[in-house]
């Protein structure tokens, strides 16, 4: 697709459902983000993959969280056990490399409400 | 990471220039300053980097003095579709790892 795509849009979860985020980053990305946004705050940095490899996970908030990107294109942000603090947006971007002046391009999130 | 401090919220009427400062007094040496603008329900996107004095582009223009310890975006003639919230950041080697976000500028544009 022409952009980062997420999906879904809108996810309600009862505590201590499990959900999985879904993100198609743009085609030939190396790099892929995550990134948690709470209401009225900026995103704050989750973790990051280059390919397959995950190699920060340095901002995942506890073990409830886990992402995975096996074959290097989509990748999918699992929570277990989901508690109300987990309720924001969850971002997505993507970029070509991660070097100096590369653009990240950032998804439309995935608003997640704990309930 | 640099820290950075931007006004919270900022409103102009359409057809101004719109100068949003940011301070980034610990700014390293191999540290980028890069703008981000997000709407409503919508992720953040790009709008201008730069490392020392100014860069321009479609879109805006980025103003950096010699100390490079504040920064200056600049919108020409905005428009009601420019309302957003506007990102500064400051990170090495302008990469797109951890991209610290903080709180940003709510710019209002006002018909």
């Amino acid at each position: 697709g022409a952009g980062v795509s997420q999906s879904p849009r809108y996810k309600v979860a009862k505590r201590g459902q499990d959900v999985a985020l879904r993100c198609d980053p743009i085609s030939g990305h190396v790099s892929l983000f995550w990134y948690q946004q709470a209401l009225g705050q900026g995103p704050e940095f989750l973790t990051y993959f280059q390919n397959e490899a995950q190699l920060d996970k340095s901002g995942l908030p506890s073990d409830r969280f886990f992402a995975e990107r096996p074959e290097g294109s989509v990748s999918t942000l699992k929570i277990q056990r989901t508690q109300q603090e987990d309720s924001a947006v969850y971002l997505c971007a993507s970029s070509l490399e991660d070097r100096e002046g590369t653009e990240a391009f950032f998804g439309q999130g995935t608003r997640l409400t704990v309930v | 990471l640099a820290k950075t401090t931007q006004p919270i919220s900022m409103d102009s009427y359409e057809g101004q220039e719109v100068n949003i400062t940011c301070s980034h007094n610990n700014i390293a040496t191999n540290d980028y300053i890069t703008w981000y603008q997000q709407f409503p329900s919508q992720g953040p996107r790009f709008i201008i980097q730069g490392y020392k004095t100014k860069v321009t582009n479609e879109v805006a223009s980025l103003f950096i003095p010699a100390d490079r310890k504040s920064s200056t975006l600049s919108l020409p003639r905005v428009s009601l579709s420019d309302t957003a919230v506007y990102y500064c950041l400051v990170g090495p080697s302008g990469s797109a790892r951890q991209l610290t976000f903080g709180s940003g500028t709510q710019l209002t544009v006002l018909p």
